[in-house]
C-alpha cells in the first residue's frame, strides 16, 4: 500500500509568481486535504476535495485554489505569491466517512523571495 | 471559536521515563481528537485518536486521556525512547462537512539518553 506522495519536495519562487504543488493520494482514499504549516506552527486547513469538488475551505484567499483528479490525485495552486506564503504545504488523504486520522505526505517546502 | 492549544511548547525527559503531553481545546462539539507526531522534514504521523464519547484509549506505549469537563486532552508515552523525540500535535476533527482538522501549535519532545 503506497502512502501519500508530494512533489516537489522543495521550491523557491519569487513574489508575484504562481506555483503548482502536486499530491498523490494513498491507495483507496477518495478525499484530499491541503494544509499550510508555517515554521513553528501547527498545520492550518486550506481546503478539502471530494469527488473532484471543493468540500470545505479554511481562511485562505481565493488565490489559493485546487483540483482533484479522477484518480484522486490533487493539485494546489497559489497565484500572486506573497512572502508570507513561505511554508510547508502538506497534503493529506482519507476515506470519507472513515473514522480516524488522515495520512499525510512529507510536504513541499515553499520559499518565496 | 475553534482553537486547539498546548500548554507547553517544549518538554525534555530522560530515556526510560514516562512523558505526558497536554492539550486544551475550546470546541465542545468536536467528535474526535487525534495525536500526531511530526519528525523533522516529515509530515504528521498518526499516533492515536479518541472519540468524544470515550475518556481513555490505549495503544502501544501510548495512552490518550480526554477530560471533556475541562476540555483537556493528554498523551502519555511510556518508557520514552530517543526515537520518540519529535513535535507532537493534538488536533480536533469535526464530523460532517469537510471534516477538517484543527491543530494546536505543538509540543517539542526531547528525549535525553
Amino acid at each position: 500500500e503506497t502512502g501519500v506522495t508530494q512533489s516537489p519536495t522543495h521550491l523557491i519562487k519569487t513574489r508575484g509568481q504562481q506555483v503548482t504543488l502536486r499530491c498523490s493520494s494513498q491507495s483507496g482514499h477518495n478525499t484530499v486535504s491541503w494544509y499550510q504549516q508555517a515554521l513553528g506552527q501547527g498545520p492550518q486547513f486550506i481546503f478539502q476535495y471530494y469527488r473532484e469538488e471543493e468540500n470545505g475551505r479554511g481562511n485562505f484567499p481565493p488565490r489559493f485554489s485546487g483540483l482533484q483528479f479522477p484518480n484522486y490525485s490533487s493539485e494546489l495552486n497559489v497565484n500572486a505569491l506573497e512572502l508570507d506564503d513561505s511554508a510547508l504545504y502538506l497534503c493529506a488523504s482519507s476515506l470519507v466517512g472513515h473514522t480516524g486520522g488522515y495520512t499525510f505526505g512529507s510536504g513541499t517546502r515553499l520559499t518565496v523571495v | 471559536g475553534e482553537s486547539v492549544g498546548l500548554h507547553l511548547p517544549t518538554l525534555s525527559v530522560q530515556e526510560g521515563d514516562n512523558s505526558i503531553i497536554n492539550c486544551a481545546y475550546s470546541n465542545s462539539a468536536s467528535d474526535y481528537f487525534i495525536w500526531y507526531k511530526q519528525e523533522s522534514g516529515k509530515g504528521p504521523q498518526f499516533i492515536i485518536d479518541i472519540r468524544s464519547n470515550m475518556d481513555k484509549r490505549q495503544g502501544q506505549r501510548v495512552t490518550v486521556l480526554l477530560n471533556k469537563t475541562v476540555k483537556h486532552l493528554s498523551l502519555q508515552i511510556a518508557a520514552t525512547q530517543p526515537g520518540d523525540s519529535a513535535v507532537y500535535f493534538c488536533a480536533e476533527k469535526f464530523q460532517g462537512g469537510s471534516e477538517k482538522l484543527v491543530f494546536g501549535k505543538g509540543t517539542k519532545l526531547t528525549v535525553n539518553p
